[in-house]
This record gives C-alpha cells, sequence and structure tokens, in this order.
C-alpha cells in the first residue's frame, strides 16, 4: 500500500483559512486521495477525496499536484469545530477493490479563538 | 437515522473473559470493517467483511473472530481477553469501492474496552 506522509501538528487562528499537506510520492496511477478527520472521542468521518482534478464540496477543498506526488486539505474558515486529527489516505479502486483504509498518525489541528 | 450503531461504548473485563462487540448498520451497505485505536494512534484494520456470509483479516486481526450472519451486523469477539487487546474499537461501513465512485466509509462512535 503506498504511503503518506503529514506534519505530525498545526495550528491555526479561527476565521483564517488551512492547507494541510500530504506527500504520498509513491502513488499509483489508480490511488485514489481521500481525507478523514477525527474530532475528539468520535470515529472517524469523511471530508473529502480526489483523483487528479482538485475538489470542492461543502466542508472543504481538496488540491491535488499535477504530478500527483502530494495535496492539500484546504478548509477555508477555520471554526474551533475543526480541532480534528486529519488523516490523508491512498485507497486504490478498481475491481476486486475491498475498500480498506490503512491510517497513519495524521495531523493534528490546533484552532485558536 | 441511526447510521452505524456500536455496542456497548464502554466495558471492563478481566483478563482471560471472553465478549462480543456488535455493529449494526442501516444503510444497506454490503462492506463492515472493524478497526482499533490505541492512545496517539491511527486506527488499525482487524478484519472485514465485503458481504453477508463472507470475512477476511486486516492487519491486526490475531485473538479477534468475527461473524456477519446478517447484512446489517457485524459482530466482533474476544474469546480470552488480554490487557494488550485495551484499546478503543471501532466499526464503520461502505458501500463497495468501484472506479470513478465515492464510497466513504461510515464510523460509529466506537467502544472503549479496558482488560485489566
Amino acid at each position: 500500500d503506498a504511503k503518506t506522509t503529514q506534519p505530525n501538528s498545526m495550528e491555526s487562528n479561527e476565521e483564517e483559512p488551512v492547507h494541510l499537506p500530504c506527500n504520498h510520492s509513491t502513488i499509483s496511477g489508480t490511488d485514489y486521495i481521500h481525507w478523514y478527520r477525527q474530532l475528539p472521542s468520535q470515529g472517524p468521518e469523511y471530508v473529502i477525496h480526489g483523483l487528479t482534478s482538485n475538489v470542492n464540496n461543502r466542508m472543504a477543498s481538496l488540491a491535488i499536484a499535477e504530478d500527483r506526488k502530494s495535496s492539500t486539505l484546504i478548509l477555508h474558515r477555520a471554526t474551533l469545530r475543526d480541532a480534528a486529527v486529519y488523516y490523508c489516505i491512498l485507497l486504490a479502486y478498481g475491481s476486486g477493490n475491498t475498500g480498506k483504509l490503512i491510517f497513519g498518525q495524521g495531523t493534528t489541528l490546533q484552532v485558536k479563538p | 437515522n441511526a447510521g452505524v450503531t456500536q455496542t456497548p461504548k464502554f466495558r471492563v473485563l478481566k483478563t482471560g473473559q471472553s465478549m462480543t462487540l456488535l455493529c449494526a448498520q442501516d444503510m444497506n451497505h454490503e462492506y463492515m470493517y472493524w478497526y482499533r485505536q490505541d492512545p496517539g494512534m491511527g486506527l488499525r484494520l482487524i478484519h472485514y467483511s465485503v458481504g453477508e456470509g463472507t470475512t477476511a483479516k486486516g492487519e491486526v486481526p490475531d485473538g479477534y473472530n468475527v461473524s456477519r450472519l446478517k447484512k446489517q451486523n457485524f459482530l466482533l469477539g474476544l474469546e480470552s481477553a488480554a490487557p494488550s487487546q485495551t484499546s478503543v474499537y471501532f466499526c464503520a461501513s461502505s458501500y463497495p469501492a468501484s472506479l470513478g465512485s465515492n464510497q466513504p466509509q461510515h464510523f460509529g462512535d466506537g467502544t472503549r474496552l479496558s482488560i485489566l
């Protein structure tokens, strides 16, 4: 399974944008880039995913480098509720895929009021 | 709309005791997963199931057994609990993955298990 590298922790001020980086230099052509986050004392929740093009949804944006070796999760206006551990995960799609997620240690985001 | 429900939420066991953790989902998902999370770590996959009546091993399957007799339920069993199995256990479910299809996993809130 391809690995990802994320900073251990980041800080942000409330209502400012946050850019969470992820390196995945060994990504393969069928790997999708998924982001999940885990709020304190809760299970992980899906945030966003993409393959090659930048993606937007109600929670965040995902910017993917042209060579796909890195990506950035963008929270446009951080709130205190966004304080969580953010996981960048590669997931290969195709026939026989079982959807197994391989979690690293993620990035712990602190949001200051 | 309950999503993924885990029972119990907390449990304390003595070494050698057995117990079963129940995961129930009401989204008609084919795939179900059991993960464990130790303090300060990411989740690790224990076992998973791609359909009713089928199960497979994940990264850390030793000491656990699972069963998927009904599509909506996935049971995780500890036959003889050990202190090393003290952890938070998460269940998740999803539709099957396919190229171009977004199939996020939906997680329960976890079962906090302590083994003395």
